[in-house]
Formats: structure tokens, sequence, C-alpha cells
């Protein structure tokens, strides 16, 4: 029973760029969340997505979207990158209607 | 505000002995989830207790238990019988209400095990 994935495992990107990581939630969840967590930091909340819509929001700016696909997997985008968003981004998968969410390794973005 | 507060930046224990870490919460709402994850240096988050706030019984997990404190909005997590591969930073969260499934984190707890 596959957990939940990500990639890639490390990315670079410099000032102004756009980035996009990918997350493959645990075989029988359908909703996926992503969070960011800063060095030192606990993750907060960036939105969730259910049946392909962006359910719930934290407090993160438009350059922040995301996508899910009819398989349940997601994507999130950063545009115009900012040294600020240098952090570990983590995706977390769970069942509707269910609490408990299940956590994938995370993607460690770097800006330059 | 919905806030998760650790108090304890770092906590260290000898192996095989127990280890209690702290988290008090902030919420209006009465019905709520609490969770302990662990977050090794590998960077997985992984769930090591979950407490669903009707329930009075405190969650057990084999070594891991809580301390379920509703009135006080306490929620802190013992460890017993602590191993090496216990080294982790963990971090209380909740889900403030049955409306949300936004999980909200404190700023962890670094826990380092000695032999």
């Amino acid at each position: 029973d596959a957990g939940v994935t990500q990639s890639p495992t490390h990315l670079i990107k410099t000032r102004g760029q756009q980035v996009t990581l990918r997350c493959s939630p645990k075989s029988g969840h359908d909703t996926v969340s992503w969070y960011q967590q800063a060095l030192g930091q606990g993750p907060q909340f960036i939105f969730q997505y259910y049946e392909e819509e962006e359910r719930q929001r934290g407090n993160f700016p438009d350059r922040f979207s995301g996508h899910q696909f009819p398989n349940y997997s997601s994507e999130l985008n950063v545009n115009a990158l900012l040294l600020g968003d240098s952090a570990l981004y983590l995706c977390a998968s769970s069942r509707r209607g269910e609490d408990t969410q299940y956590f994938g390794p995370g993607t460690r973005l770097t800006v330059l | 505000a919905q806030t998760v507060t650790q108090s304890q930046p770092e906590m260290s224990v000898q192996e095989a002995e127990t280890v209690t870490l702290s988290c008090t919460y902030d919420t209006s709402e009465n019905n709520y989830y609490l969770f302990w994850y662990k977050q090794p240096p590998s960077r997985q988050m992984i769930l090591v207790i979950r407490q669903e706030a009707y329930k009075q019984q405190n969650a057990t997990e084999n070594r891991f238990s809580v301390n379920f404190q509703k009135a006080a909005k306490s929620f802190s997590l013992k460890i017993s019988d602590s191993q090496l591969g216990d080294t982790a930073m963990y971090f209380c969260a909740f889900i403030p209400s049955y409306n949300t499934d936004k999980l909200i984190f404190g700023t962890g707890t670094r826990l380092q095990v000695f032999p």
C-alpha cells in the first residue's frame, strides 16, 4: 500500500521564477492538502483540494495556486517566487469525512 | 484565535526513561480533533496519536499516550520506555472544528533520546 508521494525531493529556483510541485495521495484517499513549513517552524496550511476544486484556503497570496486531477493527485504552483518562499512543502492526503491526514516526505524548495 | 502552543523548544531523555511533551491550544469550539505528529530528520511527518475532543478517555498507542484535559485546553504526550528512534521533532496539532479539515500546528519540541 503506497503512502503519499511527492516530487521532486529538492528544487532550486531563482527569484521571479515559477515552480510546480506534485503529490500523489495514499491509496483510497480523495482529499489533498498542502502545507508550507519554514525552517524551525510548524507547517502552515496553504489549501485543500477535493473533487478537483479548492475547498479551503489558508492565509497565502494568489501566487500560490493548485490543481487536483481526476486520479486525485495534485499540483502546487507558486508564481513570482520570493526568497521567503524557501521552505519544505508538505502534501497530506485523507479520505473525505475523515479527520486524519497522512503526510508525504515533502519537497525542499530553495529560492536564490 | 485558534492557536497551538508548545512551550518546550527542546527536551532530552535517557533511553528507557519516560518523557512528557506539553501542548496547549485555543479554540472556542466544543468538537475538534487533536494530534501529535513526529518529524525525524528524514522530514516525513508521521502520525503518532489522535484524540477526539468529545471522548474523555485518553488515547494510547503502544508506548505513546496522551493526557487530554479539555477544560484546561491541554494535550500532553507521554513517551514511555524511550528509544533512540524516538529522537525527532514532535508537533502538536489540531483541527479546530468539525467544519474544517485545516490542521493548525504548534512550533514543535525537539526531543533527543540519549543512550
